[in-house]
């Protein structure tokens, strides 16, 4: 089974500074899906940015990128230039390569609450 | 537009009076699924369905039913609900293997 784990439950930081959030991951695939989440007071689960255990290059989203260390089991999102609508509950979530139809299911984190300061 | 309704957003109801949270994708997606998110425990998998007549249990399916006779409704039962199952639910879908997941605007229930 897999675990996914972000050991920061509450952030804060200044509008336009830069932030990183924390996730480790443990499982035993090879191949494997990485996902941050965010969820603003909306409560709309929004996907921010994607990464795929094959890919070495760490994926990038405008102002979001990732931090991925596979041999770490490591998956962290930097914000820069963090703004006011940044301020959210950000998940991290993983989902296993499936090489036939299967359960799609996300493992998720117990997330971070991030507050940007104005 | 390309979305997942889930009815209704709001509920509270007393103990032991069965209620259903419907869930309706327009995307012709095959794969649907339940969660339900805890403060401190993140969203876990209660049900999901592969395709229409096609459904198996999640990580936490205790109380909980679903259905799927047509692919684009799957609704989560709740035949007796409990106090413990006050949270957050959101229903999500997707079109088949290793693609991207749209998540519902999540239903809040309390019971009481």
């Amino acid at each position: 089974a897999q675990t996914v784990t972000q050991s920061q439950p509450e952030m804060s930081v200044q509008e336009a500074e830069t932030v990183t959030l924390s996730c480790t991951y443990d499982t035993s695939e090879s191949n494997y899906y990485l996902f941050w989440y965010k969820q603003p007071p909306s409560r709309q689960m929004i996907l921010v940015i994607r990464q795929e255990a094959y890919k070495q290059q760490n994926a990038t989203e405008n102002r979001f990128s990732v931090n991925f260390q596979k041999a770490a089991k490591s998956f962290s999102l930097k914000i820069s230039d963090s703004q006011l609508g940044d301020t959210a509950m950000y998940f991290c979530a993983f989902m296993r390569f499936l090489t036939n139809f299967g359960n799609e299911k996300l493992t998720f984190g117990t997330g971070t609450r991030l507050t940007i300061i104005p | 537009e390309a979305q997942v309704t889930q009815n209704p957003r709001y509920l509270i109801t007393v103990t032991g009076k069965k209620l259903t949270v419907t869930c309706s994708q327009n995307m012709n997606h095959e794969y649907m699924s339940w969660y339900r998110q805890d403060p401190g425990l993140g969203l876990r998998q209660i049900y999901y369905s592969m395709n229409v007549e096609v459904t198996d249990k999640g990580d936490v399916p205790e109380g909980y039913k679903v259905s799927r006779k047509e692919k684009r409704n799957f609704p989560l039962i709740l035949e007796s609900p409990s106090p413990n199952q006050t949270s957050l639910y959101f229903c999500a879908s997707s079109r088949g293997v290793n693609t991207e997941a749209f998540f519902g605007q999540g239903t809040r229930l309390t019971v009481v």
